[in-house]
């Protein structure tokens, strides 16, 4: 199994660019989450998906956008990339179901936005 | 909204002491508790969690208790090493609502 793959690793852009981040995993989890990582900040949650065709927002949702259209993949789109979101993204899942269970994540995507 | 708390941001320690790492959750209704570790350039993995209905687990040499009625939990880490080294995320979960809030990370330094 690869487990949680996102691409691409490294990415620069300009301010008013869009992109999209993908994350796929081969786990066959229901729950799928998106979070930036930002110094001092901790891991923040973006966007999160219980299954295909259902997302919610997380802590800090806007300027992304999320669709889940199948069970293994969840791709995050930047409409118009803004230098405060400049970030390392990491795309998470896990199994559904009962309160909490180990979150597996990717290896995250560093985006920087000139 | 839910928020948790954690301290210190950076922690050094002589090799072969303990370290403890504390968090503190809003949300009364948080019943899963997990640590992640990360070290530098890779990307965070769980090390231990905890969940409501128990108040102290330990897995070799890490240990995470709950005091629920304070709401809030540590990670204790003893006869600490070199690969200790990294940052470390406390996070909290309530059944049903999907979501981890973690905290904000401590970087623990373990010294030679």
């Amino acid at each position: 199994n690869a487990g949680v793959t996102q691409t691409p690793k490294f990415q620069v852009l300009k301010t008013g660019q869009s992109m999209t981040l993908q994350c796929a995993q081969d786990m066959n989890h229901e729950y799928m989450s998106w979070y930036r990582q930002d110094p001092g900040m901790g891991l923040r949650l973006i966007h999160y998906s219980v299954g295909a065709g259902i997302t919610d927002q997380g802590e800090v949702p806007n300027g992304y956008n999320v669709s889940r259209s199948t069970t293994e993949d969840f791709p995050l789109r930047l409409l118009s990339a803004a230098p405060s979101q400049t970030s390392v993204y990491f795309c998470a899942s896990r199994t559904s179901g009962g309160a909490g269970g180990e979150l597996f994540f990717g290896e995250g995507s560093r985006l920087t936005v000139l | 909204g839910e928020n948790v708390e954690q301290h210190p941001s950076t922690l050094s320690v002589q090799e072969g002491d303990s370290a403890v790492i504390k968090c503190t959750y809003s949300d009364s209704a948080s019943n899963y508790f997990p640590w992640y570790k990360q070290e530098l350039g890779k990307r965070p993995q769980l090390i231990i969690d905890i969940r409501s209905n128990v108040g102290e687990k330990k897995d070799q040499r890490i240990a995470v208790t709950l005091n629920k009625t304070a709401k809030h939990f540590s990670l204790h880490i003893t006869e600490t090493q070199p690969e200790d080294s990294a940052v470390y995320f406390c996070a909290a979960s309530t059944s049903g609502t999907y979501k981890y809030i973690f905290g904000t990370g401590t970087r623990l330094k373990v010294l030679a």
